[in-house]
């Protein structure tokens, strides 16, 4: 079964430094990976997509996919304490219709 | 706006109680989906529907059914709810079907089951 692993489960940073979270999954199948934010007692909403190895930017959010580590990694710039939340890994393979999510890392910044 | 709304936002019921969740995209897309997230933040697909067809049902208890009227909307009911229910239940919609096509969620609904 496919599996999604996240870490770290929480973290703790200062305005303005970087964040950097990652996951890591069971095979090198999928070929999409995203990253999502959800706020409390919100839905999710979807930072950046990636679909290749290497680096993409969607504004301060950078996601890095190495499929031969089985890894995504996702750096947050010069972070705000409204980018406070859970992120969310999901992983999707395209012949099973379906995404697979982590159990996220609980990002906290403080001013 | 275009967006994935979902009613209500809270539901709060007793074990054996039937329930029903709405959802409804303004997005013009032609898939949508019910996740259940647990407690410990867990997501996972429950139903996907693709032009009002059924195309993925993961394993779910028969309790549970989604109801399509158009591409717009999807909602679901329980039938009988137990404890383990209590979760939020997220909806959203896709432009096409398959894990590549971008998901937009909806603020999920919150079920409480005493």
């Amino acid at each position: 079964q496919q599996k999604v692993q996240q870490s770290p489960e929480s973290l703790t940073v200062s305005e303005g430094a970087m964040a950097s979270l990652n996951c890591t999954f069971s095979d090198g199948t999928s070929d999409n990976f995203r990253w999502y934010r959800q706020h409390s007692g919100k839905g999710l909403e979807v930072l950046v997509s990636i679909f290749s190895d290497g680096e993409k930017e969607e504004g301060r959010f950078t996601a890095h996919l190495n499929r031969a580590s089985l890894h995504v990694s996702l750096h947050i710039r010069e972070p705000q304490p409204s980018d406070s939340a859970v992120y969310l890994c999901a992983m999707g393979a395209g012949n099973t219709r379906k995404l697979i999510f982590g159990l996220g890392t609980t990002l906290q910044v403080q001013p | 706006e275009t967006a994935v709304f979902q009613t209500p936002n809270y539901h709060v019921t007793q074990v054996g109680n039937e329930v029903s969740f709405n959802c409804k995209q303004t997005l013009g897309h032609d898939t949508m989906y019910w996740y259940k997230q647990d407690s410990k933040k867990l997501l996972k697909i429950m139903f996907s529907y693709n032009n009002k067809q059924l195309i993925v049902n993961e394993t779910v208890p028969r309790r549970f059914s989604p109801q399509s009227s158009d591409k717009a909307h999807l909602n679901l009911r329980i039938k009988s709810v137990e404890p383990e229910d209590s979760a939020v239940y997220l909806c959203a919609s896709s432009y096409g079907l398959g894990a590549s096509y971008e998901q937009y969620f909806g603020p999920g609904t919150r079920l409480t089951v005493l």
